[in-house]
């Protein structure tokens, strides 16, 4: 079945440390997302890439970095110099949207991130 | 700056209607969506404005006033199923499908 797939589902970090959080997409969309969402809240936008090798500031990008080497994968690293990471990372993707049509975003499960 | 602003909270019985209002402020605007989130799940998307009027699917119906920068999600028939959080997201630019969300509203369905 085509979807997203996020790993993993849960992640602990110790202060100081990056770590990864993995997705990947078999719907064949062109654009990928990366969202946090605390607790209670809505969602922000930390990266979005609508082609291969190459990717955008969201709202939040302080402290995260990603890269889109295929189009398929979408990896998203959280670094030491984000000073608050404990959150719900959503990784969507969408196909490529045609102005005012817009485009069903899908959402992959989740990765929930805490720092020790 | 921007905002989507959203009640934090609808309580409402089974077989009841609600509606969710949403009234938004942002710079670009090319339409409004509804996503469902369960407790710990993915969103999932429930409907899309870009034009003034209403769309219906099925139980769930969505309305968008741009003159006066707001939308609604009414939900019809309610459910034990349909306690979720409902978030409304303003996609602000013609060529992505990048949004921006509301905090969201948590909906409470009692039997």
């Amino acid at each position: 079945d085509g979807g997203i797939t996020q790993s993993p589902k849960y992640l602990f970090r110790k202060e100081g440390q990056n770590v990864t959080l993995s997705c990947e997409q078999n719907l064949n969309h062109d654009a990928m997302y990366w969202y946090r969402q605390d607790p209670g809240q809505g969602l922000r936008l930390i990266y979005y890439s609508q082609i291969v090798n190459d990717f955008q500031k969201g709202d939040i990008a302080e402290g995260y970095s990603v890269s889109r080497e295929k189009k398929e994968s979408f990896p998203l690293t959280v670094t030491s110099a984000q000073k608050n990471p404990t959150a719900f990372y959503l990784c969507a993707s969408s196909g490529t949207s045609s102005g005012v049509s817009g485009n069903t975003i899908y959402f992959g499960e989740g990765s929930w991130l805490t720092v020790v | 700056g921007q905002s989507l602003e959203q009640p934090s909270e609808v309580t409402a019985v089974e077989g009841a209607i609600v509606q969710i209002n949403c009234t938004y402020q942002t710079s670009g605007f090319y339409g409004l969506s509804w996503y469902q989130q369960h407790d710990g799940g993915a969103p999932t998307f429930l409907s899309y404005n870009a034009l003034d009027g209403l769309e219906e699917t099925g139980r769930f119906s969505s309305f968008l006033s741009r003159s006066d920068s707001y939308g609604y999600l009414l939900l019809q028939e309610l459910q034990m199923k349909d306690s979720a959080s409902y978030f409304c997201a303003v996609k602000k630019s013609y060529n992505t499908d990048k949004l921006i969300f509301g905090t969201g509203t948590r909906l409470q369905v009692f039997p």
